[in-house]
């Protein structure tokens, strides 16, 4: 079946660093990509999406590319903020699968001032 | 701000004791789900509504029901909690059956 597999966390940063936050997944066809973050006690809000091989989705300085020959969906950022502490889901959805989003496990990223 | 509403954000019950989680949204999604999220997890899919189709996840308890009376409205009902209910509850909704889903806040259900 599918399946999204995410970077272990907890991931610890400096303020002002680089952030990668790495996510492959393994589906047949063609599945559309997503990026959720989930702040401490609030629920899921979409970060960025991408639907088909090479789309890149943004949006608040992150980043990711829908990378089909790698199988993967990494998620970057040129320079975190204290801010961006929350965890970070990738998901994928696909027509005709019976399960409408598949999550990763979630990675906790937690920035220091 | 079009947007999904959960009540309450904080809900306790007693083992045993229905217990009933709304959600509403204004924005006009045709598919509402509910998702459990127990801590350091990922959500788990319970079910979803395509319109007034219920659809139910194989591995969903039967302690765990659900009601959509109209488009902006859709309620989980669990009939006899335990302790191993104790989790978030998620809302969610989408245009569609694979589009983005967009959540509501949770509600963070505490069973004593």
């Amino acid at each position: 079946g599918d399946s999204v597999t995410q970077m272990e966390g907890p991931v610890t940063l400096s303020e002002e660093a680089f952030l990668t936050i790495n996510c492959t997944y393994t589906a047949t066809g063609y599945p559309s990509l997503f990026w959720y973050v989930q702040y401490p006690g609030e629920g899921l809000q979409l970060l960025l999406k991408a639907t088909k091989a090479d789309d890149k989705g943004s949006n608040k300085g992150f980043e990711a590319t829908y990378r089909k020959e790698t199988t993967s969906f990494h998620l970057e950022k040129g320079s975190v903020q204290v801010s961006d502490s929350a965890v970070y889901f990738c998901a994928l959805s696909k027509a005709g699968s019976a399960r409408q989003l598949t999550f990763g496990s979630g990675t906790q990223l937690t920035v220091l001032p | 701000d079009a947007m999904v509403i959960q009540n309450p954000r904080y809900q306790v019950t007693q083992f045993g004791k229905p217990v009933t989680l709304s959600c509403s949204q204004t924005l006009n999604h045709n598919v509402m789900y509910w998702y459990q999220q127990k801590s350091s997890q990922a959500p788990k899919l319970l079910f979803h509504y395509y319109d007034k189709d219920f659809n139910n996840e194989a591995d969903t308890p039967d302690n765990f029901q659900s009601r959509r009376p109209n488009t902006s409205f859709c309620f989980l009902d669990i009939r006899s909690p335990g302790l191993g209910d104790a989790a978030m509850y998620l809302c969610a909704t989408s245009r569609g059956q694979f589009s983005e889903q967009y959540f509501g806040p949770g509600t963070r259900l505490t069973v004593t």
